[in-house]
């Protein structure tokens, strides 16, 4: 099957700085990418979607200041963390839709703020 | 509006028994639906889908689904899980229109298989 990676797979940093984490599909392109906070033991709210060469669609309630993606090429989006504070420190997952419209997830990435 | 509830938030169950993990949705439109696994520390796999057709879909490591449109359910079985099964497992659902289908999911199901 297709296989999205995403890196780092692990992230700590100190308040009030930026971390960006990357997604990349790595054997097909992907128009759309979808990135999700989890929580632990909950369910993935998904933050927004990624269109290639077009601006993110956030959800409800999820700053698009704080929260920057940038999906520039067909295999690639980031998300930046802006300002990261502590409450931000989650499990961030990425997905790539394939042209079938299959969705494949990347392997998280786990942030801690300090 | 759509919605996914899984009604079981965690199944102990012993190994080689069978399982059940429930999931029921509700949409005013035509749906896909999945279940995905989630194993510790790691990202979603997808067990299997339902996108047309058989209401009875068959997906990886022995789960199977069925599709259920009266009852708008989509359970999720196994006749006899291996503690590898342990693990997450996650209902999703898409309508079929409209170019950013998002996957709405439900809470997940913890299932923990104990020897």
């Amino acid at each position: 099957g297709a296989v999205v990676s995403q890196h780092p797979s692990r992230v700590i940093c100190k308040s009030g700085t930026s971390v960006k984490i990357e997604c990349r599909s790595l054997d097909f392109q992907a128009t759309t990418m979808f990135w999700y906070r989890q929580f632990p033991k909950k369910s993935l709210m998904l933050m927004a979607t990624s269109n290639e060469g077009s601006k993110a669609t956030y959800e409800q309630g999820v700053e698009k200041d704080k929260f920057l993606i940038n999906h520039a090429s067909l295999t690639l989006s980031t998300l930046t963390v802006t300002s990261a504070h502590p409450e931000d420190s989650s499990f961030y997952i990425c997905s790539a839709r394939d042209r079938t419209d299959e969705q494949y997830f990347g392997p998280g990435t786990r942030l801690t703020v300090t | 509006a759509q919605s996914v509830t899984q009604l079981d938030s965690q199944v102990p169950v012993f190994e080689e028994a069978p399982v059940e993990l429930r999931c029921n949705y509700s949409s005013s439109v035509s749906v896909y639906l999945f279940w995905y696994v989630q194993y510790p520390n790691q990202g979603l796999q997808l067990l299997l889908k339902y996108l047309s057709g058989s209401t009875l879909v068959k997906g990886i490591n022995g789960f199977e689904a069925e599709f259920n449109k009266s009852q708008t359910s989509f359970h999720l079985r196994k006749p006899s899980v291996h503690i590898s099964d342990t693990a997450e497992y996650f209902c999703a659902v898409s309508d079929q229109t409209g170019n950013n289908r998002k996957l709405i999911w439900g809470l997940g199901t913890s299932l923990a298989v104990n020897p």
